[in-house]
């Protein structure tokens, strides 16, 4: 099973704070990195598929940056909504056999208070 | 379109019975997914099918079995429950299996008693 680590586990801060998570993963069986977004009694939404190294991909005020070579990835949110509060999940699949199987970490929760 | 729908939505087994969870999804997608979230543990992946006809095991795929109906509709089926299968099951769908998104249904909540 391959490692999916995210940091932090929580995150708390008020309306207008910018603020950012990490993802790890194994660098040497990169195929691709995905993010989703899961509310609290909803299911998750994807937010990015990246594929490559130096990848760079926005939606509105999220952003997120890819480094393939040492095994990470940045979630970024500008200027914090309370809409954004939210558990923000990686999944990685393996290079070898399909690239169906993610393994999931367990998710930044972030929770942006007026 | 509905996207990915799931049935039931809140289920109570008792230990021993059985019992087959519905997916369905609309987008016309090849590949479809069963995980399962449990509270510290993330979403883990049950059984996948890459693409109609096909089935193949994820991260816990013991105590379940799956059927791939046709390209719409992904069934899941618990033979003889445990209460270790308390837990709310999730169905996803993407187009193929190579860098595409998954789309996930509401859920269906389990409880074994």
């Amino acid at each position: 099973i391959l490692n999916v680590e995210q940091s932090p586990q929580s995150l708390h801060v008020q309306e207008g704070d910018s603020t950012n998570f990490t993802c790890s993963f194994p660098s040497s069986n990169f195929y691709a990195l995905h993010w989703y977004r899961w509310e609290t009694a909803k299911s998750p939404e994807a937010l990015f598929v990246m594929t490559l190294n130096g990848d760079e991909k926005k939606k509105g005020r999220i952003s997120a940056t890819l480094n393939t070579k040492e095994g990470y990835s940045y979630l970024y949110i500008k200027g914090s909504q309370p809409e954004d509060s939210a558990t923000y999940l990686c999944a990685f699949p393996p290079r070898t056999g399909t690239a169906s199987k993610l393994t999931f970490g367990t998710g930044t929760r972030l929770q942006v208070t007026l | 379109n509905a996207g990915v729908t799931q049935t039931p939505k809140f289920q109570v087994l008792k230990t021993g019975q059985s019992m087959t969870l519905q997916c369905a999804q609309d987008m016309n997608h090849n590949s479809m997914y069963w995980y399962r979230q449990d509270p510290g543990m993330g979403l883990r992946l049950i059984y996948y099918s890459a693409s109609e006809g096909t089935t193949d095991k994820g991260e816990v795929p013991n105590g379940y079995n799956v059927s791939r109906l046709n390209k719409r509709e992904f069934s899941l089926r618990l033979e003889s429950a445990a209460p270790s299968q308390t837990s709310v099951y999730f169905c996803a769908s993407s187009p193929g299996t190579s860098g595409w998104e998954q789309y996930f249904g509401p859920g269906t909540r389990l409880t074994v008693t």
